[in-house]
């Protein structure tokens, strides 16, 4: 298995620009993690699915963050408009529970100008 | 508040060196996870303890799971480069709610 697939790996955007970011899981995972990460506050849970329906999205900043999980294999999260302080490598992990293994992506890493 | 504290949150030494990392709270887990991060990757799930008073062993690295399941270590021996990265805790406090503490990051020196 390739593992947990995110892209782009890498992102340059200016600020008011909206940024999508893409993650493919595990095949046969039903868990779906996206996280934040930052060198103040660390790693932080912004959303996590179960079967594709969103459990637990108290980690969302704000209206301007929005995540999807359009079928079992595949999530988008996207902020519109972005702004600098979301600059952060975004990582997605999978698993087969909210407290089991979670398996993370490369990140991705966001720079808003 | 941070649930699940952390430390030191940074420590540098020398190859050959013994450490312990400790991960510690007031609540009470179902489990404790350690992972391990290398620049530019993902974090990787080293070993996962589960009872009161575990103790698991990894090659030089040992975890323990505190008897109150509310702390636990991680103790290397002999610390070598290929050691080096962001360790993190994470405990299990339901079944739909791991807490990751901040991150210890080590780095060995040769």
């Amino acid at each position: 298995d390739a593992g947990v697939i995110q892209s782009p790996r890498h992102e340059v955007t200016e600020m008011g620009q909206e940024v999508t970011l893409r993650c493919k899981l595990i095949s046969g995972h039903n868990s779906l993690f996206w996280y934040r990460q930052t060198m103040m506050r660390g790693l932080e849970l912004l959303i996590y699915f179960n079967n594709n329906v969103p459990i637990d999205d108290s980690g969302m900043p704000e209206d301007r963050f929005s995540a999807k999980m359009p079928n079992a294999s595949f999530s988008t999260l996207k902020i519109q408009p972005s702004e600098p302080r979301d600059s952060a490598v975004y990582f997605c992990a999978s698993g087969q529970g909210a407290t089991d293994t979670q398996y993370f992506g490369p990140g991705t890493r966001l720079t808003v100008l | 508040t941070q649930l699940l504290e952390q430390s030191p949150q940074f420590l540098s030494i020398q190859e050959g060196e013994n450490l312990t990392v400790y991960c510690n709270s007031s609540s009470v887990f179902s489990s404790l996870q350690w992972y391990r991060q290398e620049p530019g990757e993902g974090p990787v799930l080293l070993v996962t303890v589960v009872t009161g008073g575990e103790v698991k062993k990894l090659k030089r690295l040992t975890f323990q799971f505190g008897d109150a399941r509310k702390d636990s270590s991680l103790h290397i021996t002999a610390a070598q480069p290929g050691d080096t990265g962001l360790y993190l805790c994470a405990g299990a406090r339901s079944n739909y709610q791991l807490i990751w503490g901040a991150g210890t990051k080590l780095i060995i020196k040769p």
